[in-house]
């Protein structure tokens, strides 16, 4: 069955450092999320992202964040000059056709900022 | 802004039991509603999606039910089983074409032997 993956797994930064979080959607879907989950805390929306631009930001997705798509499989979530509390689980999900379908989620990558 | 509350927080139960999760959304003009399935340190594995014209959908064991004009959503796990044991995520969906969901904090389950 086709899945959502994500790398890395882990990845551990100082503050202030610049991280790239890359995700490969489901292939034939069209629509591209990120979500976070700080430790103990809700999942939040952060981006979605359809034909190549960004259809929807919260709040949290300031100017120190972006998304790319920069080839026809990957989708990468950029943090710029990271905060402690940047320190979270990043999951990428994606779903098919029109938003308001199914979205269907990576396994996450666990941002520490140290 | 919309508000996604899971009642219990927790639950524990003994194998075989029936067992309702509740989730509750404060702004009923939703588009769908998501039940997700958290293993610790994991990503979301979805369940069932209901669309905001469903009353209820049904995958296995699970059968989830919508009250769009309530707010409310259950979702109700029979003969329940220790492999269960997960944390159980209520998502909303507000718009067609916008697809952010909105998350409730989720139930802790746990199904003892």
């Amino acid at each position: 069955e086709p899945e959502v993956t994500q790398t890395p797994s882990h990845q551990v930064t100082q503050m202030g450092q610049e991280v790239i979080l890359r995700c490969v959607p489901i292939s034939n879907h069209l629509y591209f999320y990120w979500y976070r989950q700080i430790l103990g805390q809700k999942v939040e929306f952060l981006v979605s992202f359809y034909n190549n631009e960004i259809s929807e930001k919260s709040e949290i997705f300031d100017d120190q964040f972006s998304v790319e798509r920069p080839d026809g499989s990957n989708f990468t979530l950029k943090i710029r000059s990271t905060k402690l509390e940047d320190s979270a689980m990043y999951f990428c999900a994606s779903s098919p056709q029109y938003a308001g379908y199914e979205q269907y989620f990576g396994p996450g990558t666990r941002l520490t900022v140290t | 802004k919309q508000e996604v509350t899971q009642i219990p927080a927790a639950l524990s139960v003994p194998e075989g039991e029936n067992l309702v999760l509740n989730c509750s959304f404060t702004d009923s003009a939703i588009y769908n509603l998501q039940w997700f399935r958290q293993d610790p340190g994991k990503g979301l594995t979805s369940l069932l999606l209901i669309q905001s014209s469903q009353r209820e959908q049904t995958s296995g064991r699970l059968n989830a039910s919508l009250d769009k004009s309530s707010g409310r959503s259950t979702l109700y796990i029979a003969a329940s089983q220790p492999g269960d044991s997960a944390t159980y995520l209520c998502a909303v969906g507000r718009g067609s074409t916008l697809g952010r969901l909105y998350f409730g904090r989720g139930t802790q389950l746990t199904v003892w032997p």
